[in-house]
Order: structure tokens, then sequence, then C-alpha cells
């Protein structure tokens, strides 16, 4: 299966400030099949990214991803209150699908 | 819109069998056999598991391998809804589980669409 291993584990970042976070797979994602969810306490991961580059319905421009292949990033260009999460990655090129560990982007 | 229903928390005895059921509703007509549905999994202060999926248009079916034996997935096209089965549960299947829509018909495509979440325990 194709491992995905995200970094940081955690992020500290103030309002404002920018994120990025990686994604690495084990194995060359086909298709640039690789997307980005945020997931809040309490409640179900919300699609932000797929087809690596692609902001899905309703996702504010301030995320945008990028990669191909086997490296990935998504990047948050200025925190907003409400980004602070925790981010998983996806890859659907081959099952089976599987999500990286997650990074935490949490308050500095 | 699209919603995706799920049944109510579950506790259960370990070696029992567990059945959650997920409800398509909204969208356009004949939306629910048009994409496939995966179930996804989370335990306590852990990441994302991918279960397996269905694929309701054909309803062909692909499992993890390592549930392979123990789960099954079926739909139900007349009430739209998808059901997955866990057998012989164990203490390690205490988690939430998600239904979540793909993107297309096939279940290798991201996930647009989540329930609300399961909560199974698994306790004797």
């Amino acid at each position: 299966e194709n491992v995905l291993t995200q970094s940081p584990g955690t992020l500290s970042l103030s309002p404002g400030e920018r994120a990025t976070l990686s994604c690495r797979a084990s194995q060359s994602v086909s298709s640039s099949s690789l997307a980005w969810y945020q997931q809040k306490p309490g409640q179900a991961p919300r699609l932000l990214i797929y087809g690596a580059s692609n902001r899905a319905t309703g996702i504010p421009d301030r995320f945008s991803g990028r990669g191909s292949g086997t490296d990935f990033t998504l990047t948050v260009s200025r925190l907003e209150p409400e980004d602070f999460a925790v981010y998983y990655c996806q890859q659907y090129g081959s099952s089976p699908l599987t999500f990286g560990g997650g990074t935490i982007i949490e308050i500095k | 819109q699209v919603q995706l229903m799920q049944s109510g928390a579950e506790v259960k005895k370990p070696g029992s069998p567990l059945k959650v059921s997920c409800k398509a509703s909204g969208g356009t007509f004949g939306t629910f056999r048009n994409y496939a549905i995966s179930w996804v999994r989370q335990a306590p202060g852990q990441g994302l598991e991918w279960m397996g999926g269905i694929i309701p248009m054909f309803g062909t079916t692909n499992y993890a391998q390592k549930f392979q034996g123990r789960v099954t997935i079926n739909a139900d096209e007349s009430t739209s809804t998808v059901y997955i089965e866990l057998s012989s549960l164990r203490s390690e299947d205490t988690a939430v589980y998600y239904c979540a829509r793909a993107g297309g018909y096939h279940y290798l495509n991201s996930l647009d669409y989540w329930g609300q979440g399961t909560l199974v325990t698994v306790s004797s």
C-alpha cells in the first residue's frame, strides 16, 4: 500500500501567518490523485483539495495545493481563527485508499 | 444538498457483530447509484483509516486487506442506504465510523460528502 507521511506533526502559528504542510508518499501517486482534508474536534473531515491542486466547492482561495509524484504540499496563505485544526492528506490513485497521519495547526 | 445520515451510537460486546447504516438524501434523482461510498474509521485520538468501498452502480466492493474476511459492505438502492457489517468485534474496533461519498462512480476518488459519524464502543 502507498504509505503517506505528513510533516510536521504540529505547526504552532499565529493568525495571519502562512502555513505549509507536507505530504510524502512511499510510491508515486498516479494522476496526482491526492486530496487534503480538514478536521475539527467532534466533526467529520471536510474535503479541501482534490487532484493535488483543485479546491473543493466553497473552499476559500487562501487554501492551495501543489505537487506531483511523491511530494505534495498544502499551503494556507493567511491563517484565520477557523483554520486551526487537523489536516490529513489522502491518496486515491491506488487501492487501498490511504491517509497520512495528520498535521495539527495550533494557535501559538 | 447531499446528506449522509448514519445510524446511532453502539455499545457492543467483544466477539459480537456490528452493522451501521448510511442513508443518502438530496442531490438529483438517480444520484445514489452514480457515486461510490467508502467507509472510514477513526480510533480515539488517532488518524483516518479506510476500510472499504462499494460502487452502487455495479454492486462491486473492495476492502482493505486488514479487514478482509471480517467486513461486508452492501447497498440498498431502493432506500439509498449503504451498510457496513463488521464481525468478531474486538476492543481495537472502538472508533468513530464514517461513511463518505466519492467524487465519482468509483471508490478510487476523493471523498466530498461525509456522514456525521457513528461512535462504536467495544467493551465487555
